[in-house]
């Protein structure tokens, strides 16, 4: 059982949006920065948004992150193929003392 | 560019043990936090431990505390995690990952590790 709830899996048509949420709890979301990592199949995680709404040089602005209270969303516009992927939200934890990862949302573009 | 790169893994039996390196380059990486975290075969990502800057501040997962031990040689800018004790469990890819203060920023390519007999 992860301390992070995502939804298995979420999709859309081409060029359309979809949302991820992230629900977590006070020891994490609510008093942590929320990253998001997409991972393509057989290769690493990368890194998608950090510090709850930031993007990393290269990451397009069809991606983007906010955080209210406990949980997290992920928003991707302009749905491509090319972002077919694992999609896993992560965050420390002061509780566990541990960094925390959702179970991951398989984004599918119909 | 940032590059991190994990070798050492490979097929052992349970109840053995197996060292992973993760040799790091294109960074100061003396300045930065390091994780582990693996992938079972068909599962999601899990965070097994971090090291801090000092070497001396350690935190790990329940999975594997008290079987892993995390290290970091600043000399040979390299990570280290020390698996002991090993299951069938924790057969998995595992990934090293530079912290850019609790995200992690760079990630290696994974190295597989298989447990069994």
């Amino acid at each position: 059982q992860s301390v992070l709830t995502q939804p298995p899996s979420v999709s859309a048509a081409l060029g359309q949006m979809v949302t991820i949420s992230c629900s977590g709890g006070s020891s994490n979301i609510g008093n942590n920065d929320v990253s998001w990592y997409h991972q393509l199949p057989g290769t690493a995680p990368k890194l998608l948004i950090y510090d709850n709404h930031k993007r990393p040089s290269g990451i397009p602005d069809r991606f983007s992150g906010s955080k209210f209270g406990t949980s997290a969303t992920l928003g991707i516009t302009g749905l491509q193929t090319g972002d077919e992927a694992d999609y896993y939200c992560g965050t420390w934890d002061t509780r566990l003392s541990a960094y925390v990862f959702g179970r991951g949302t398989k984004v599918s573009v119909l | 560019q940032a590059q991190l790169v994990e070798s050492g893994g490979g097929v052992v039996q349970p109840g053995g043990s197996l060292r992973l390196s993760c040799a790091a380059s294109g960074f100061t990486f003396s300045s930065y936090g390091m994780h582990w975290v693996r992938q079972a075969p068909g599962k999601g990502l899990e965070w097994l431990a971090v090291i801090w800057l000092d070497g001396n501040d350690k935190y790990y997962a329940d999975s594997v505390r008290g079987r892993f031990t995390i290290s970091r040689d600043a000399s040979q800018n390299t990570l280290f995690l020390q698996m002991n004790s090993l299951r069938a469990e924790d057969t998995a890819v595992y990934f090293c990952a530079s912290d850019g203060t609790y995200y992690l920023n760079y990630w290696g390519q994974g190295v597989l590790v298989t447990v069994s007999s």
